[in-house]
């Protein structure tokens, strides 16, 4: 079993929805979480990041972590087709060695 | 500000060749990490630097792979013979020390033949 779970999709909503992403993780020393996205040719790059169990906000971004569940989310609000990429969860347990989700495939159609 | 910088963006060459990957980190970053992504295995930790100094290189699939950071702005990770199977995108990344995000570069995709 992987450390980290996380539904590969693709995911195809309508422009405009919201979109819940979702990561399952084994591991309870995991202490810091991230979410990246991935544009097809490019590099991961960094949407969010927390510590702490709760809701964090950036703009349309909602990053959510349930400790106890060992669950954390990604919410896109307004989804716009710009958002089409992959999304990456990621997590540490000390240090700085991050444990990648293999990534879900969002798809925002007009 | 400037990014991780990786090159080259591609490369293709033969089996039994060796093959260099560049990173130059962002400046003032004291952490630096090469991972390899590909669909099967998705993104893999190869070797982790912190001031220069590897760390962890347990990710490293065999002795062909070798990598190195002989100063604060540059790294290379280097395969030796290279064989089909290491085809996939490498990426650098670097971080300041600690919890700390890590900031990725753009990757080399590299395809041996």
């Amino acid at each position: 079993q992987k450390e980290v779970e996380q539904d590969p999709g693709p995911l195809s909503v309508p422009e405009g929805a919201i979109v819940s992403l979702n990561c399952t993780y084994s591991n309870s020393a995991f202490q810091y979480f991230m979410w990246y996205r991935q544009y097809s040719r490019k590099g991961p790059e960094l949407l969010m990041y927390t510590y702490s169990s709760g809701n964090k906000e950036d703009g349309r971004f909602t990053a959510q972590v349930d400790k106890s569940s060992k669950y954390i989310s990604l919410f896109i609000r307004d989804s716009q087709p710009s958002d089409s990429a992959t999304y990456l969860c990621a997590m540490v347990r000390g240090g700085n060695k991050l444990t990648f989700g293999t990534g879900t495939q969002l798809k925002v159609e007009l | 500000d400037a990014g991780v910088i990786q090159s080259p963006r591609h490369e293709v060459t033969e089996m039994g060749q060796e093959v260099t990957l560049r990173c130059k980190p962002i400046s003032g970053h004291n952490s630096l990490f090469w991972y390899r992504q590909t669909m099967m295995r998705g993104l893999e930790l190869l070797i982790y630097f912190n001031n220069n100094v590897p760390i962890d290189d347990s990710g490293m699939p065999e002795d062909r792979f070798s990598a190195k950071m002989p100063n604060a702005s540059f790294s290379t990770l280097k395969i030796q013979p290279s064989e089909p199977r290491d085809s996939a995108v490498y990426f650098c990344a670097s971080s300041d020390l600690g919890d700390q995000p890590q900031h990725f570069g753009d990757g080399t995709r590299l395809s041996i033949l």
